[in-house]
């Protein structure tokens, strides 16, 4: 069982709020991502970092932005919430090609 | 076009039937193949790595063919808890290594 961990798992936050969603693993993985996706559609990886002080962005466009400033922790922060950032955020780890997931974050913005 | 693509689902099948997810990739310099399974509003678990002299899982199998670009998967004797979206995944050097994901394949296995 792999060990990465997502906080919240689920949040309900108004227009404008900053939030910040918390990603751990204590693999020891040097890579890290995060995906988006929407209930019954694609995963689209928005960040992912290959190692401390490296972030990139992903495939699909996003207002969010990534830190990496400990190997185990790779959080992503959205300074001003909209109801168009409503979908599940999913973190994952990886030392070769297989990915191990948490178990997702479902953000809501009303 | 898309990098990853798989047959469109749903899949509903009877309880012990065979059922196949058929993938094809656009990147030649592909080089890893995978299949994932994502329950609903669950996250992806990796289900298998696919080899190109194919391989096996139990119930499950798993075939590669570069010349063609095109991976699938066999599952045999379905079970109702083989109910979920099937992910096929490719990863390239000249993309890093990142993971490519396809939109996944639905399956329902019914009683």
């Amino acid at each position: 069982e792999a060990d990465i961990y997502q906080t919240p798992r689920y949040l309900v936050i108004g227009t404008g709020k900053k939030i910040t969603l918390e990603c751990s693993q204590t693999m020891g993985h040097d890579k890290m991502y995060w995906y988006q996706q929407d209930p019954g559609m694609e995963l689209h990886l928005i960040h992912y970092s290959y190692g401390v002080n490296s972030t990139e962005k992903g495939d699909l466009s996003s207002e969010s932005t990534v830190s990496r400033i400990r190997t185990e922790h790779f959080p992503l922060t959205l300074e001003s919430a909209r109801p168009s950032h409503t979908s599940q955020y999913l973190c994952a780890s990886s030392e070769e090609s297989e990915q191990y997931f948490g178990p997702g974050t479902r953000l809501t913005v009303t | 076009r898309k990098e990853v693509e798989q047959d469109p689902g749903p899949f509903n099948v009877p309880e012990g039937a065979t059922v196949a997810f058929n993938c094809t990739y656009s990147n030649s310099a592909s080089q890893s193949f995978f299949w994932y399974r994502q329950d609903c509003r669950k996250e992806p678990k990796l289900l298998m790595s696919v080899y190109s002299s194919g391989n096996e899982d139990g119930r499950f199998t798993a075939q590669l063919n570069r010349a063609s670009q095109y991976i699938s998967l066999l599952i045999r004797d379905s079970k109702l808890s083989d109910s979920a979206t099937y992910l096929c995944v490719v990863t390239s050097y000249n993309q890093g290594g990142k993971l490519i994901f396809g939109q996944g394949t639905e399956l329902s296995v019914k009683p």
